[in-house]
């Protein structure tokens, strides 16, 4: 059974980078695109971007695009999340998913909380 | 762009109420609409696809309609366990959309 492991709790500072990642466990991203979601304290679900692994093809939601980047390493499968310059705003808890072409996701990572704070 | 509108934001039921939640898109998207369950501290748990299909191990109560822009999650039986956040979603290959959330919680 495939499972999405993602990586720990992040603190940083405004400005500062950081990369999350999200690792298929028993199994692989082939055939399946890998996305990624935001979720801010008390609110909602904001889907972010996506990859396939298939020709690394990224697609970005307007609202994040030129503000993180999504990559993939098909040899470890794993999936990444970055950003080279956070804002206090990018405080949230940020889950990957595994979709394709149009289903829904059905499967989720545990979530990984990212806190920006001077 | 496509945007869902959930109503009402929060319902506060008793158990063995039925509880509607509403999600209204900006257009029509056929039958894209999906219903996912989230419980505090919890990742969201798919419970309906495409409109009415429901997943593997969901409770027969949980139940989903619509079509064109407006949709439905019904809830026949409100049990304790039921207490979470309900979100809509639009999926697709250009770029998804959720719903903004109905906290249900149970008095």
């Amino acid at each position: 059974e495939v499972r999405l492991v993602q990586s720990g709790a992040e603190v940083k500072k405004p400005g500062e980078s950081v990369r999350i990642s999200c690792q298929a466990s028993g199994g692989t991203f082939t055939n399946y695109w890998v996305a990624w979601v935001r979720q801010v304290p008390g609110r909602g679900l904001e889907w972010m971007g996506r990859i396939d692994p298939t020709d690394f093809y990224t697609r970005y939601s307007p609202a994040f695009r030129g503000h993180v980047s999504i990559s993939i390493d098909n040899t470890n499968n794993i999936a990444y999340l970055q950003w080279s310059s956070l804002r206090a705003s990018d405080t949230a808890t940020y889950f990957c998913t595994r979709e394709y072409g149009g289903n829904p996701p059905a499967l989720w990572g545990q979530g990984t909380q990212v806190t920006v704070a001077s | 762009e496509i945007v869902l509108t959930q109503s009402p934001d929060f319902q506060s039921s008793t158990p063995k109420e039925t509880v509607t939640i509403s999600c209204r898109a900006s257009q029509s998207i056929g039958s894209s609409l999906h219903w996912f369950q989230q419980k505090p501290g919890q990742s969201p748990k798919l419970l309906i696809k495409y409109v009415s299909q429901s997943m593997s191990g969901v409770p027969s109560r949980f139940s989903g309609g619509g079509s064109g822009t407006d949709f439905t999650l019904t809830i026949n039986g409100l049990e304790e366990d039921d207490a979470a956040t309900y979100y809509c979603q639009y999926s697709t290959a250009d770029t998804p959309a959720f719903g903004g959330g109905t906290k249900v919680e149970i008095k």
